[in-house]
Formats: structure tokens, sequence, C-alpha cells
């Protein structure tokens, strides 16, 4: 079946330090790609999307593309914030589901 | 702005006493969804309705039912809470077509309490 596999968590940064999120899928077919951050005490927020191979989703400085030759969906961000802390969950689509994988939490320091 | 609403946001209950949650949305969206997340975890995903039907997941206990009585609104029934149950309840909707994908909105989530 499909699964996401994303990096182990935390992963603590200090301020302007640059972000790398590795993720992974294994999928039957061509799902979307996506990236959603969970603030505490919140629901899931949709950070970005890619729905076909080479692809670059963005948003807010945040960037993945989906690479169907790695089967990866790396998040990256070239300059973290503060306010960037939180969960961060990568996951896909394929029909109607939505598969998640285990999320990372990401802290930044001042 | 085009939404999804999630009443309560703090729901706490007592073990066994029956309890529904809310969700409502303004997108339109035929599709909507309910998952629980447990702390640390991602969440699960416990049925959905597709327009009026309703597709439920395998391993979702028999405890947990859903209405969904118009495109707008959609609860989620607990009739006989335990301690398990404790969780993050998220509630999603997409716009769906048949044979095509489309992104998931989630509304902010009720926190269910079991006393």
């Amino acid at each position: 079946g499909d699964s996401v596999t994303q990096m182990e968590g935390p992963v603590t940064l200090s301020e302007e330090a640059f972000l790398t999120i590795n993720c992974t899928y294994t999928a039957t077919g061509y799902p979307s790609l996506f990236w959603y951050v969970q603030y505490p005490g919140e629901g899931l927020q949709l950070l970005l999307k890619a729905t076909k191979a080479d692809d670059k989703g963005s948003n807010k400085g945040f960037e993945a593309t989906y690479r169907k030759e790695t089967t990866s969906f790396h998040l990256e961000k070239g300059s973290v914030q503060v306010s960037d802390s939180a969960v961060y969950f990568c996951a896909l689509s394929a029909r109607r589901a939505l598969t998640f994988g285990s999320g990372t939490r990401l802290q930044v320091q001042p | 702005d085009a939404m999804v609403i999630q009443n309560p946001r703090y729901q706490v209950t007592q073990f066994g006493k029956p309890v529904t949650l809310s969700c409502s949305q303004t997108l339109n969206h035929n599709v909507m969804y309910w998952y629980q997340q447990k702390s640390s975890q991602a969440p699960k995903l416990l049925f959905h309705y597709y327009d009026k039907d309703f597709n439920n997941e395998a391993d979702t206990p028999d405890n947990f039912q859903s209405r969904r009585p118009n495109t707008s609104f959609c609860f989620l029934d607990i009739r006989s809470p335990g301690l398990g149950d404790a969780a993050m309840y998220l509630c999603a909707t997409s716009s769906l077509v048949r044979s095509s994908t489309d992104t998931q909105y989630f509304g902010p989530g009720t926190r269910l309490t079991v006393l």
C-alpha cells in the first residue's frame, strides 16, 4: 500500500539556518504530494503541493520538488525564523485518501 | 473567507457519555473527512463522505459514527467515549470529481478530553 517516510525529529536549528526535511514515498500510480504544517494546538495548514513529476511547490519561502526518479519530496527553506517552529507533515494523495508521514517537529532558536 | 469551522474547539466529556463534534464549511466542497490525531502522531482517517455516500475505514471502531445532513455540515458522534478516545479530531474538506484527487483543507480541530 501507499506509505510516506519522513525524517525523525525534533530538528533544532538557529534562526536564519538552512532547513531540509526529507520525505520519501511509496505509491502506485501518480500521487499528488503535499506538505502540511501544524502549529501547537491547531489544525493542519496546507503549506505547499505538487501534482506531477518535476513540479515545484513553494510558499512562504518553503520549497519542495516532486522527484519521481527518487520518489522524494524534500522540504527546504533557505532561512528559517522562530515563527517556523511547528510540526511538518509530508503526505500523498491517491484517489480520495491522504497518507501522512509521521511528522517532523522543527524547533527554531533565536 | 471560505473556510472549515469546527465547534467546539475544546470538548470535555465523561467516560461513556455520548458526545457530538461539529464541522461546517463554506467552501461548497463535496467531500468531508474526519480524522483522529493523538499526541505526537499523524492524523488517522476515520471516515469520509463523498457527497451523501458514507465511506468508513476498515479499522474505525463502531463507537464512532457520522452524519452529514447537508453539503455544509458534518457531525462526528462518539457513542460511548473511552479514555483512549481522548484526542484531537480534525475535519477536512476537498472538492473531488470522480477519478481525480484534490487538496484537503483542514479545520482548526476539536480537542476532546474524556474524564
